[in-house]
């Protein structure tokens, strides 16, 4: 069973521009979360969807944004880029992200912004 | 608000030492628990969940973990490391009705030859 896909793997994008990055969870699966990870600030939660509603959100700027549609498949958003937001992003899905579930990890997709 | 302490930010070990990384975590509710680990380019792999019974759980390429709710930790071990199991360890908690993991910052092993 294919496991969680991001995509794009690697990316570059100029301060003020703004990205999207995808997400297709392991089939099945209905909750992807959304994580950054970075050097100095370690793992930290973005959000998590599931049928298409967001469950929680962590301690972003309204920049960062996503959405889930009704296959599953997930997407983020990040708007006027800056150049801290230079990080990799991992994408993570679980069957219902209740309580108790295992939460798999996608590749990530590095973003770097200049 | 709930977070996870990992106490060693950098482990250098010979080939076949004794692992043990700790993980403390601050709740006081139920807690599930997690250690994953990421190889140098690779992407978080789950090593090892506690939900709920034994406290002792194994997880995949011999490592183990023991939940001690009485000091709030989760400590990874393995009796004998090898030189592939170079990587950065990371300690997580859900709890509550929380959907997402919380995360330590992370222990990066080295393991000479």
């Amino acid at each position: 069973k294919a496991g969680v896909t991001q995509t794009p793997r690697y990316l570059i994008k100029t301060r003020g521009q703004q990205v999207t990055l995808s997400c297709s969870p392991i089939s099945g699966h209905r909750s992807v979360s959304w994580y950054q990870q970075t050097p100095g600030q370690g793992l930290q939660f973005l959000f998590e969807y599931f049928s298409e509603t967001q469950r929680n959100k962590g301690n972003f700027p309204g920049r960062f944004s996503g959405r889930q549609f009704s296959n599953s498949r997930s997407e983020m958003n990040v708007s006027t880029l800056e150049l801290g937001d230079s990080a990799l992003y991992l994408c993570a899905s679980s069957s219902d992200g209740t309580y108790g579930n295992t939460i798999y990890f996608g590749e990530g997709s590095w973003l770097t912004v200049v | 608000a709930q977070s996870v302490s990992q106490h060693n930010h950098h482990v250098i070990l010979s080939e076949a030492a004794s692992l043990e990384l700790g993980c403390n975590y601050s709740y006081g509710g139920t807690v599930n628990l997690f250690w994953y680990v990421q190889y140098p380019g690779q992407h978080l792999q789950l090593l090892l969940k506690y939900f709920s019974g034994d406290p002792l759980v194994k997880g995949i390429k011999g490592f183990e973990a023991e939940f001690i709710k009485s000091k709030f930790s989760f400590n990874l071990r393995k009796p004998s490391v090898q030189w592939s199991d170079t990587a950065e360890y990371f300690c997580a908690v859900t709890s509550g009705s929380a959907r997402q993991l919380t995360f330590g910052s992370g222990t990066q092993l080295t393991v000479l030859p």
